[in-house]
């Protein structure tokens, strides 16, 4: 079974920019979800979809960002412009079920995309 | 809101030393809690998790981890490291009844030394 893929792995953009990252979750999986890891600090949370769905966009920081997942497969992140503060490694995860509980299912996640805007 | 503290930036142990990675969390009501592994150029890998039941929860790699309710901890434990196990860990918390929204730490670097 193929795991949580993202492209690219790695992007360098100019400020001003946009660039727009993939993830594909797990066949199957109706919630996908995007964090965020900014300079060595902690991975926190953007969004989480439950198929096209926005379940949750509290974490998004700005109205640069703008996630789709059309038809509930595959997801797009969009950073429109980009600025510097922008950089980091933006991970993309998906489960099962939407409540973990006992028999709920943990996230997986993708290998990450690091964005670097310059 | 909910928070989690991994106190060290940086661990080393020796191989075949026990290693343990500390966490800490704050949360309102029962915390689902999270162990993820990050070795490098790869994403983040689940290790194990505590829901309910036993305290002392085993996982991948040889890995356990003790919830501690009292203390409000959930260390990572490993009997005997391996250079293997160097990579960066991170400890989650999900809110019990929530919708699905992990609260990591800022991670801890482990280095086994052979």
């Amino acid at each position: 079974e193929a795991g949580v893929t993202q492209f690219p792995s790695h992007s360098v953009i100019e400020k001003g920019q946009t660039v727009t990252l993939r993830c594909d979750p797990i066949s199957g999986h109706d919630n996908l979800y995007w964090y965020r890891r900014v300079m060595g600090k902690e991975i926190k949370f953007l969004l989480h979809f439950v198929k096209e769905s926005k379940q949750d966009e509290s974490g998004m920081p700005n109205n640069r960002f703008l996630a789709e997942r059309t038809g509930g497969t595959y997801s797009t992140l969009k950073v429109q412009p980009a600025e510097l503060e922008d950089s980091g490694v933006y991970f993309c995860a998906s489960s099962q079920d939407t409540r973990v509980g006992p028999d709920g299912s943990e996230a997986f996640f993708g290998q990450g995309t690091r964005l670097t805007v310059v | 809101a909910q928070s989690v503290a991994q106190p060290e930036d940086q661990v080393n142990v020796a191989e075949g030393n026990p290693l343990t990675v500390k966490c800490t969390y704050s949360v309102s009501g029962n915390p689902y809690l999270f162990w993820y592994v990050q070795y490098p150029n790869r994403g983040l890998q689940f290790l194990l998790k505590y829901i309910t039941g036993d305290n002392l929860v085993k996982g991948s790699y040889g890995f356990e981890a003790e919830f501690n309710k009292s203390q409000t901890s959930f260390h990572l434990k490993k009997p005997s490291a391996l250079v293997s196990d160097s990579a960066l860990y991170f400890c989650a918390v999900e809110p019990s009844g929530s919708a699905r929204q992990l609260t990591f730490g800022s991670g801890t670097q482990l280095t086994v030394l052979p």
